[in-house]
């Protein structure tokens, strides 16, 4: 499974937008991109999946550049309840993800 | 609410003792997982069930150990328990063989404390 690497943290205000990116020099042809948000005490929480290109969701967008050796999630206009560590996953079995690999995650500060 | 449910949600024990921890999938998931996340570190696999078969395993010692039954559920069993097992244990369920992308839903875990 590709390694990702990601900031550690990151700061912001509320109602800005917020990107955050991930590396994933080694991801392979089957691997799709995932990320997670967990609050702390709580299981992590399912955000957004692609494969290439773009994806939108009601809460989120992944961006993914033709090499898909790194991905943007960009989360519009943060709020305070948008405080939470943000984790980048590569893989899964044609797109499950039993099996999950997390990093460290990147911890985001939103600050009024 | 994600329809996985774990018990109990926290957990006191002594170094050397036995513990099993138990986890409900989500209605419809045949897949359950179960990680270690010790205070901030991102979660560690620790083994998959699928279909009551261990179904891949992370680096962790044969002292952890699991079940997984036909209505799905499983159980995460640790023997002669470290110090070191302090953590968070998280319990994912997801539906897997379908051939369609599956989301892993996250149980609240259960936040084990050796002492």
């Amino acid at each position: 499974l590709a390694k990702t690497t990601q900031p550690i943290s990151m700061d912001s205000y509320e109602g800005q937008e917020v990107n955050i990116t991930c590396s994933h020099n080694n991801i392979a042809t089957n691997d799709y991109i995932t990320w997670y948000q967990q609050f702390p005490s709580q299981g992590p929480r399912f955000i957004i999946q692609g494969y290439k290109t773009k994806v939108t969701n009601e809460v989120a967008s992944l961006f993914i550049p033709a090499d898909r050796k790194s991905s943007t999630l960009s989360l519009p206009r943060v709020s305070l309840s948008d405080t939470a560590v943000y984790y980048c996953l590569v893989g899964g079995k044609g797109g499950s993800q039993g099996n999950l690999i997390f990093g460290k995650g990147t911890k985001l500060s939103v600050k009024p | 609410e994600t329809g996985v449910t774990q018990s109990p949600t926290h957990l006191i024990k002594t170094r050397g003792q036995q513990v099993t921890l138990r986890c409900s999938s989500q209605s419809g998931h045949n897949t359950v997982s179960w990680y270690q996340q010790a205070l901030g570190q991102g979660p560690q696999f620790i083994f998959q069930y699928y279909r009551e078969e261990e179904n891949g395993r992370g680096n962790f010692p044969p002292r952890f150990s699991g079940l997984q039954f036909p209505n799905y559920s499983s159980e995460l069993n640790v023997n002669a328990l470290e110090l070191d097992d302090s953590a968070l244990y998280l319990c994912a369920s997801s539906l897997e063989g379908s051939g369609r992308n599956t989301e892993a839903f996250f149980g609240q875990g259960t936040r084990l404390t050796v002492v």
